[in-house]
């Protein structure tokens, strides 16, 4: 099957500075990927949807200043953790659509751990 | 998408078959049922959908009742592998990428 890849699969940070994650779909092109979070025993929540080309659209609640999205390539969309907090550690996750055929497939997720 | 209903968790013996239920009564005539699986630190894995008539691929069966109001995810012999939180998703195929994700069904599959 298609492969999505995220990068790096955990990180720690400190309090206040900026961390990014990337995910990339690698043999397929990607006009729209979404990134996801997944706090420790809950179930994922939609953060936002990239679009190549585009502003990202993000869900109510979900602050776009400090979760900065680009997708400047088919292949290629970044999610920024600005001034990352405690509270930011989580699980984000990415999925990748698929045109033709069509489907979507999600990464392997990235561990954030803000100290 | 459509609201989804599954049991919290279920326990499985190795080497049997594991029926995952899910109800989805307010499903629309457009939308499929979805199923992912999501082992623990990873990222959430398609297993299968289906629309209306049952599907069977190399990872499960998918059994959509005839009303389409719930579905039995079936993995015809569980591992201790298979054990993970399984979701079922409704939605409509466009949205493919974007779902709503519930609790899910945490399968322990014991020796």
């Amino acid at each position: 099957g298609a492969v999505v890849s995220q990068h790096p699969s955990w990180v720690i940070c400190k309090s206040g500075t900026s961390v990014k994650i990337e995910c990339r779909s690698l043999d397929f092109q990607a006009t729209t990927m979404f990134w996801y979070r997944q706090f420790p025993k809950q179930s994922l929540m939609l953060m936002a949807t990239s679009n190549e080309g585009s502003k990202a659209t993000y869900e109510q609640g979900v602050e776009k200043d400090k979760f900065l999205i680009n997708h400047a390539s088919l292949t290629l969309s970044t999610l920024t953790v600005t001034s990352a907090h405690p509270e930011d550690s989580s699980f984000y996750i990415c999925s990748a659509r698929r045109d033709s055929p069509f489907s979507a497939f999600f990464g392997q997720g990235t561990r954030l751990t803000v100290v | 998408d459509a609201k989804t209903t599954q049991p919290t968790s279920m326990d499985c013996a190795e080497g049997r078959a594991a029926n995952l239920p899910c109800n989805h009564s307010t499903i629309s005539g457009n939308e499929y049922v979805y199923w992912y699986r999501q082992i623990h630190s990873q990222g959430p894995q398609y297993i299968i959908h289906g629309l209306k008539n049952n599907e069977t691929n190399e990872m499960a069966s998918l059994i959509i009742t005839e009303d389409r109001k719930s579905s039995t995810l079936i993995l015809p012999h569980a591992t201790l592998r298979d054990t993970a939180v399984y979701y079922c998703i409704v939605r409509v195929n466009t949205n493919a990428g974007k779902s709503t994700f519930g609790d899910g069904t945490t399968l322990t599959v014991k020796p």
